[in-house]
């Protein structure tokens, strides 16, 4: 147990819609990242948050958007969801910066229908 | 076009014996880490390596870090059915990238 959770664990919805997957980092930890896990991609860095604020962001598309909060869980928010969104979704968390060791979550497997 | 080449894609050996995966690109890297990703979890961290011909050993996970820093091995020795996962080079400049992975089995 890596002490990040994530929820849902499994998701299933249709083409259109919208999905919010929820993060908390380990204690203490300050940085969450997200991650796209897919068969033809592979393991995709999407975004990371330091703090509340936006530090590095990767392949993420504009449908998609995520924010980190005062309490330091996070929100990844998934819109006008395609058939190629269905993948794992990870969400990791480090104590600070990019430099620092990476704790990932057991994923959420969405899957769009 | 993959930042980083991991080879070989899948690899089924049995319970015992020695096998190299390997990472590589065509870009110079400051350091370079290797996860262990088994099914349904998320990656876990095993080693990162940072010096030009680093050699670093975790049990029988032995990883090297080319002189040139553009590439990377993972040799593991007397393979045993708990080293089943896929296998995943990384590195991070101004984000991270995956490897392609290695997926492996070990037969008992």
């Amino acid at each position: 147990d890596s002490g990040v959770t994530q929820t849902p664990k499994h998701l299933i919805t249709a083409t259109g819609q919208r999905v919010t997957l929820r993060c908390s980092p380990r204690s203490g930890d300050l940085s969450v990242y997200w991650y796209q896990q897919s068969l033809d991609q592979g393991l995709q860095f999407l975004i990371q948050y330091y703090n509340g604020e936006e530090r590095a962001k990767g392949n993420i598309l504009e449908r998609f958007s995520a924010q980190q909060f005062p309490d330091l869980h996070s929100e990844l928010n998934l819109s006008s969801l395609e058939l190629g969104d269905s993948a794992l979704y990870f969400c990791a968390s480090s104590r600070g910066g990019l430099t620092d060791t990476q704790y990932f979550g057991p994923g959420t497997r969405l899957t769009v229908l | 076009t993959q930042l980083l080449e991991q080879s070989p894609q899948f690899l089924s050996i049995q319970e015992g014996e020695n096998l190299t995966v390997y990472c590589n690109s065509s870009s110079v890297f400051s350091s370079l880490q290797w996860y262990r990703q088994e099914p349904g979890e998320g990656p876990v961290l095993l080693v990162t390596v940072v010096t030009g011909g680093e050699v670093k050993k975790l049990k029988r996970l032995t990883f090297q870090f080319g002189d040139a820093r553009k590439d990377s091995s993972l040799h593991i020795t007397a393979a045993q059915p708990g080293d089943t996962g896929l296998y995943l080079c990384a590195i991070r400049s101004n984000q991270f990238y995956f490897g392609t992975g290695t997926s492996l089995t070990v037969i008992p």
